[in-house]
């Protein structure tokens, strides 16, 4: 069985720029999420989906930040402008169902300049 | 605010003793307790898990306790290894959501 998989593995981008994220869940799970690292700190929760339905957004910081999951598989992550406090490390994680158990990806390296 | 919080940021051990990792958390309504390992240039690995209405939990060489009166998480490792070196979270789910971690302690093995 494939992991969750993140593209790109690093992306350096100028203040003011578009940047979007993808993530493929593990087959079948129907439950992603995003989580975020900046420097220093610890991993944060950004968003949920069931499918293609956002389940809880509470932790995206501002509306820069779009999260799409069209048709209930893979996801999108859209930062548009950035800033350069975006800068951090982008980890999206995938579970089957409501259990607990979920699964990360290896996370994108944002570097905004 | 809800928040889950590591004692040390730091330990070191000697190869073959065992390490012990602990975690403070703040949310009382949390239910679930999970142990990540996080190596370089990868996401966080799942090590271990512990529900509410359990106190300890034993994996393959670790080992979590969960306090709830003093509301405190700890991973002990037995014989620790090198390959354990990395960066240990622990975080805090209410309810199968969102996972609050904390801010994670880096574990050195000296061989």
């Amino acid at each position: 069985e494939a992991g969750v998989t993140q593209f790109p593995s690093h992306s350096v981008i100028e203040k003011g720029q578009t940047v979007t994220l993808r993530c493929d869940p593990i087959s079948g799970h129907d439950n992603l999420y995003w989580y975020r690292r900046v420097m220093g700190k610890e991993i944060k929760f950004l968003l949920h989906f069931v499918k293609e339905s956002k389940q809880d957004e509470s932790g995206m910081p501002n509306n820069r930040f779009l999260a799409e999951r069209t048709g209930g598989t893979y996801s999108t992550l859209k930062v548009q402008p950035a800033e350069l406090e975006d800068s951090g490390v982008y980890f999206c994680a995938s579970s089957r169902d409501r259990t607990y158990e979920q699964y990360f990806g290896p996370g994108t390296r944002l570097t905004v300049t | 605010g809800e928040s889950v919080g590591l004692h040390l940021p730091t330990l070191s051990v000697q190869e073959g003793d065992n390490s012990i990792i602990n975690c403070a958390y703040s949310n009382s309504a949390s239910d679930y307790f999970i142990w990540y390992k996080q190596e370089s240039g990868k996401g966080p690995q799942f090590i271990i898990d512990i529900r509410s209405n359990m106190d300890k939990r034993q994996g393959q060489r670790v080992t979590v306790l969960l306090n709830k009166t003093v509301k405190h998480l700890s991973l002990q490792i037995a014989a620790t290894q090198p390959g354990d070196s990395a960066v240990y979270f622990c975080a805090e789910n209410i309810g199968g959501f969102k996972t609050i971690f904390g801010a994670g302690t880096r574990l050195f093995v000296k061989a």
